[in-house]
């Protein structure tokens, strides 16, 4: 595709619920990220895919946080029993390659947890 | 390990005055360097990028980028702000090692334009 692409755009969600947030990067991308921002902060860093190998995920806050990318192209972030405190947007981005290629990002989608 | 910070949450300049955003990294490493900024509402945008070819590093819209290894600095700058400058920038550390990739955001400055 010409970007990369997420969704939902938006998802509101009750405490409790399991959500999975999608990411579609950009064809032929080997490296994928998945990024939390909370409100005011900066992206933090979840967890990293180079193709289907999920080779960091320490920036996980909890078991309750799950990422996969079965084929090697589209990922998945499922966030099971959200809580509050989840509430934030999430980045997915993607390189061609490893080393110094520049990021894409998505345009996130915000999860807020009532 | 490797980290990066940004020395000033908000940044306000009048228009057509210089800017200057502060980031200053730590890495085991030589790192690869970036800035990104993000309007709202909008994605994240690469601005500039550092990979050890040139100290001074020229990115869009006017903005430029200096890495100082004896200081482990690596400052915005844009000789004259313009309205639509008005955003939050991130300065970003890359560890350039194939496995572990890891990208590291600094908290993000936000840039007001005075009028």
């Amino acid at each position: 595709g010409a970007g990369v692409s997420q969704s939902p755009r938006y998802k509101v969600a009750k405490r409790g619920q399991d959500v999975a947030l999608r990411c579609d990067p950009i064809s032929g991308h080997v490296s994928l990220f998945w990024y939390q921002q909370a409100l005011g902060q900066g992206p933090e860093f979840l967890t990293y895919f180079q193709n289907e190998a999920q080779l960091d995920k320490s920036g996980l806050p909890s078991d309750r946080f799950f990422a996969e990318r079965p084929e090697g192209s589209v990922s998945t972030l499922k966030i099971q029993r959200t809580q509050q405190e989840d509430s934030a947007v999430y980045l997915c981005a993607s390189s061609l390659a490893t080393r110094n290629e520049k990021l894409f990002f998505g345009s996130g989608t915000q999860l807020s947890v009532l | 390990a490797q980290s990066v910070t940004q020395l000033d949450s908000h940044v306000s300049v009048s228009e057509g005055t210089p800017v200057l955003l502060r980031c200053n990294y730590s890495s085991s490493y030589s790192p690869s360097l970036f800035w990104y900024v993000q309007h709202p509402n909008k994605g994240l945008q690469l601005l500039l990028k550092y990979t050890s070819a040139a100290t001074l590093v020229k990115g869009i819209n006017g903005f430029e980028a200096e890495f100082k290894k004896s200081e482990t600095s690596f400052h915005l700058t844009k000789p004259s702000a313009h309205m639509s400058d008005a955003a939050e920038y991130f300065c970003v550390v890359r560890r350039p090692m194939n496995r572990d990739d890891k990208i590291i955001f600094g908290k993000g400055t936000r840039l007001h334009i005075l009028p």
